[in-house]
């Protein structure tokens, strides 16, 4: 079965300075994709970065960057130069392979991530 | 513009009475789902369609229906709505059934008094 672990419920970061939030993730399959969705209080999802589990090279949108550790089984997002509008819930997602060989979508329970000035 | 479209944006309900919120997609996705989220939960799946005519339960369909008569629609009824339904609802939709990027509409946001 697939899953998902976002281990910080909450995490507070100083204006200007890099975070990161932790992923990992559990599948036996070796093709997947791991998402991060950013959700400010408005309450969309909004897309922010995405890795093939056979990207060679971690992706890179912007200021967010995925650190993927596949031996660890890791992808933690790494936020530079946090903004007050980086203030959200980020949730970490896998689409892998079910048991019927349909690709399936698995959440973490997210993490709420505070800038402050 | 690629989208996907839900309705009603907020509604708030009886118990019993039946509502469906629509889900349309213009991106000719194949596979759709609906997600309900609540505080502490996260996301969690309640049924998805891989294409028309297919659907399965996800995670937590007790009950919610769907139907796939159409490629880019995708809505959730809810015949007889309880207070445990009271939640946000999420539906997403990805080009195939492989390790792509998942598009959410802008969610519905349900009150069942």
């Amino acid at each position: 079965a697939q899953k998902i672990t976002q281990t910080q419920p909450g995490m507070f970061v100083q204006e200007k300075e890099a975070v990161t939030l932790d992923c990992t993730y559990d599948t036996s399959d070796p093709s997947y994709g791991l998402f991060w969705y950013k959700q400010p209080s408005s309450g969309e999802m909004i897309f922010l970065i995405y890795q093939g589990s056979y990207d060679q090279q971690n992706a890179t949108e912007g200021r967010y960057s995925l650190n993927f550790q596949k031996a660890r089984k890791s992808a933690n997002l790494v936020i530079s130069a946090s903004q007050l509008g980086d203030s959200a819930m980020y949730f970490c997602a896998m689409m892998g392979r079910a048991s019927g060989g349909s690709y399936i979508p698995t959440f973490g329970r997210g993490t709420s991530l505070i800038v402050h000035p | 513009e690629a989208q996907v479209t839900q309705n009603p944006r907020y509604l708030i309900t009886v118990t019993g009475k039946k509502l469906t919120v629509t889900c349309s997609q213009n991106m000719n996705h194949e596979y759709m789902s609906w997600y309900r989220q609540d505080p502490g939960l996260g996301l969690r799946q309640i049924y998805y369609s891989m294409n028309v005519e297919v659907t399965d339960k996800g995670d937590v369909p007790e009950g919610y229906k769907v139907s796939r008569k159409e490629k880019r629609n995708f809505p959730l009824i809810l015949e007889s709505p309880s207070p445990n339904q009271t939640s946000l609802y999420f539906c997403a939709s990805s080009l195939s059934a492989g390790p792509g990027e998942l598009f959410f509409g802008e969610g519905s946001r349900l009150t069942v008094l």
